[in-house]
C-alpha cells in the first residue's frame, strides 16, 4: 500500500542543523512531490515547503528562506527536508505528505501522511 | 498570502447530533481555468498524523464516512458532519491549495459532550 515513512526522533542544540527523510513506498515517486508540513507543540499546522518528485523543484515558505533546503533521492524514492541554525521555536513535529508533481497542477491533493519526526531543540 | 480563518475554535458536541465548521478564505479559491475550488479539510485526531477528509471542496477522500460533507463557493467553505459520532474528535483544519504558500485554518477541537 501507499506509505510515507519518515526518520526518527531527532534532539539537537541552537545553532545545528537537521535533516529529516520521508521514503516513499507504493507508488511512482516520480509522479508525484512531497509537502512538508510542521507542528510546534500545542500549535497549528504550518506550511514548510514543497519539492516535485518529477524535477526537484521547490517552493518553499517565505519564513524559512535561507535556512531551508528540500532535496530527492529517486534512486531511493526518499525526500529530505533540512533546516540550519535552528532555533528553540523549530521544535516541532515535521510530517511529510504526498502531493502535485508540478507547481502548476491542482489536480493533486495530501492524501498520504507520514506519522511525523519529532524535532527538539534544546540547550 | 492567503489568510483562512476558521469558526468557531471549540465545538463540543453530543453523539449523534449534527456539526458544522466554517472557513473562510481573504480571497478567492476558484481556479480561473476550471471553475474548482481549491479547499481541503483535514482531520487530526489525537496523537495521530492528519488526514485528509474532504479534497476540492466537496470530494470525499478515499474511506472518509458519508456523514462527512463539504459545501460553499468562491470564499466561504463550511464543513458538515450529520451525526457525530466519538470517533470524530479531534482538530478540524481547512486549507488552501490554490496557491502556494499553502495556507491552513487555525484549527477547531471538536469534543464530546
Amino acid at each position: 500500500q501507499v506509505q510515507l515513512e519518515q526518520s526518527g526522533t531527532e534532539v539537537k542544540r541552537p545553532g545545528a542543523s537537521v535533516k529529516v527523510s520521508c521514503r516513499a513506498s507504493g507508488y511512482r515517486f516520480a509522479s508525484y512531490g512531497i509537502t512538508w508540513v510542521r507542528q510546534a507543540p500545542g500549535q497549528g499546522l504550518e506550511w514548510m515547503g514543497w519539492i516535485s518528485g518529477y524535477d526537484a523543484k521547490t517552493h518553499y515558505a517565505q519564513n524559512l528562506q535561507g535556512r531551508l533546503t528540500m532535496t530527492t533521492d529517486t534512486s531511493t524514492d526518499t525526500a529530505y527536508m533540512e533546516v540550519r541554525s535552528l532555533r528553540s521555536d523549530d521544535t516541532a513535529v515535521y510530517y511529510c505528505a504526498r502531493d502535485r508533481v508540478y507547481d502548476g497542477s491542482l489536480y493533486y491533493y495530501m492524501d498520504v501522511w507520514g506519522k511525523g519526526t519529532t524535532v527538539t531543540v534544546s540547550s | 498570502d492567503i489568510v483562512m480563518t476558521q469558526t468557531p475554535l471549540s465545538l463540543p458536541v453530543t453523539p449523534g447530533e449534527p456539526a458544522t465548521i466554517s472557513c473562510r478564505s481573504s480571497q478567492s479559491l476558484l481556479g480561473r481555468d476550471d471553475g474548482n475550488v481549491y479547499l481541503d479539510w483535514f482531520l487530526q485526531k489525537p496523537g495521530q498524523s492528519p488526514q485528509l477528509l474532504i479534497y476540492t471542496l466537496s470530494h470525499r477522500a478515499s474511506g472518509v464516512p458519508d456523514r462527512f460533507s463539504g459545501t460553499g463557493e468562491v470564499t466561504d467553505f463550511t464543513l458538515h458532519i450529520s451525526r457525530v459520532e466519538a470517533e470524530d474528535v479531534g482538530l478540524y483544519y481547512c486549507m488552501q491549495r490554490i496557491e502556494f504558500p499553502y495556507t491552513f485554518g487555525q484549527g477547531t477541537r471538536l469534543e464530546i459532550k
